[in-house]
């Protein structure tokens, strides 16, 4: 079964620091990979995916995203975090047979200023 | 474009009754995914609608159901609702014409209350 797993409820760090929020993942096949941002009260708000291609992914907001095969893992990583980035951030993946978008338990991230 | 919109965006209810949700989902868009989302539990699936047809299916009970229109507009109905089912219950659209790399983009969400 595919899944993704975030070890990390949540993630502090001071503004101006880089930051990186882990995700791991299972699939068979090739993995399709995404992650999300949750602010308070809002739906989730699309950052960036992988397909194909390069390892690193450059998404909204300053994000970016490393794909690594060997170690299945998708860590969001941004150089300097800002307090505006505190929020909720969910790695998904989708499952190549049925479809359907699988999303990991979610890592708070706090910026301290 | 338009983004995924959800009416209502809040609704309080009382234990027994039931409720319907709306989604609109971005045009062209076709299919249609609905989440609930609580503190305790985090994102659960519910289900999944492409062309009018439910594609996938979380493990919910039975309470919980969906459509999808023509138009890809889609609805969800929960009955008999319990104190457990207050929750905020995202919606998602897809355009599915990329296959399996496709983005998910999600609406705002409806905040039910069930009192």
């Amino acid at each position: 079964a595919q899944s993704v797993a975030q070890p990390e409820d949540q993630v502090n760090v001071a503004e101006g620091n880089p930051l990186t929020v882990k995700c791991t993942y299972s699939v068979s096949g090739n993995p399709y990979l995404f992650w999300y941002v949750q602010y308070p009260n809002r739906g989730l708000q699309f950052l960036l995916k992988y397909i194909t291609g390069d390892n690193l992914v450059k998404g909204s907001y300053g994000f970016e995203a490393e794909f690594n095969k060997s170690q299945t893992s998708f860590h969001l990583k941004k150089p300097s975090a800002l307090v505006s980035d505190s929020a909720l951030y969910f790695c998904a993946v989708r499952d190549s047979g049925t479809y359907k978008y699988i999303f990991g338990t979610g890592t708070r991230l706090k910026v301290l200023a | 474009k338009a983004g995924v919109t959800q009416t209502p965006r809040y609704l309080i209810k009382t234990r027994g009754q039931q409720v319907t949700l709306s989604c609109s989902p971005i045009s062209g868009h076709r299919s249609v995914s609905w989440y609930q989302q609580t503190p305790g539990q985090g994102l659960q699936f519910l289900f999944e609608y492409f062309s009018e047809t439910q594609r996938n299916k979380g493990n919910f009970p039975g309470r919980f159901s969906g459509r999808q229109f023509s138009n890809s507009r889609s609805e969800m109905n929960v009955s008999t609702l319990e104190l457990g089912d207050s929750a905020l219950y995202l919606c998602a659209s897809s355009a599915e014409t990329s296959g399996k790399s496709d983005t998910q983009y999600f609406g705002p969400g409806t905040r039910l209350t069930v009192l």
